[in-house]
């Protein structure tokens, strides 16, 4: 199993600033996520994130307003910006590995709140 | 597109009690199905994985089962506790434009009562 560990856990922030969350794997993985789980909603992808290349996003998500790094194999970032209140969600880092046969793992969620 | 649906929304039950949470999707071609747990506030606990060349999978009080062609799983809990209480969430793994997802259900709350 993998262990996922992410920061910052929860952060207040004000609208028109950028947040960046990491997410940190206890082992090397090949596909790593990222989600967002609006309140009382279940979680939606937002990309995957891709080990040297630029990631992977869903229809209604973009580069230009949750822009994510992977430079290795335990790694990656989501940034959240020009924050509006609507951006106030939990967002999960999620990673898996190299099979589809495997389990898919996530991180505890960092908890967004934009004023 | 793939569609992950579950049932009932909300459950609540007293202690001791056996139960099924359902779960079913609209594309019987995926790779696995994975249930989750989630408390308040916190991450997603994997339960139990099903490949999808598998009809059950077995941890402790909980037995998950899939059938595929029909596009149906469920989540059988014995013998519930009060510590069981959280939200049981239902995904399944498929490739949609040549890449791999995990699409979620949205859950059933679980309430058992002591």
């Amino acid at each position: 199993s993998a262990v996922i560990s992410q920061k910052p856990s929860r952060d207040i922030c004000q609208r028109g600033t950028s947040l960046t969350i990491q997410c940190q794997v206890d082992s090397q993985v090949t596909m790593m996520f990222w989600y967002r789980q609006q309140p009382g909603q279940s979680l939606t992808l937002i990309a995957t994130a891709n080990q040297g290349s630029e990631a992977t996003y869903e229809s209604g998500f973009v580069i230009d307003k949750f822009p994510i790094s992977r430079p290795n194999l335990t790694f990656s970032t989501l940034t959240v910006s020009n924050m509006s209140p609507e951006d106030s969600s939990i967002y999960l880092c999620s990673a898996s590995g190299t099979s589809s046969s495997y389990e898919q793992y996530f991180g505890p969620g960092t908890r967004l709140t934009v004023t | 597109k793939q569609e992950v649906t579950q049932i009932p929304a909300a459950l609540s039950v007293p202690e001791g009690e056996n139960l099924v949470l359902n779960c079913s999707f609209t594309d019987s071609a995926i790779y696995n199905l994975q249930w989750f747990r989630q408390d308040p506030g916190k991450g997603l606990t994997s339960l139990l994985l099903i490949q999808s060349s598998q009809r059950e999978q077995t941890s402790g009080r909980l037995n998950a089962s899939l059938d595929k062609s029909s596009g149906r799983s469920t989540l059988y809990i014995a013998a519930s506790q009060p510590g069981d209480s959280a939200t049981y969430l239902c995904a399944v793994r498929f490739v949609q434009g040549g890449s791999e997802k995990l699409v979620f259900g949205k859950g059933t709350k679980l309430t058992v009562n002591p």
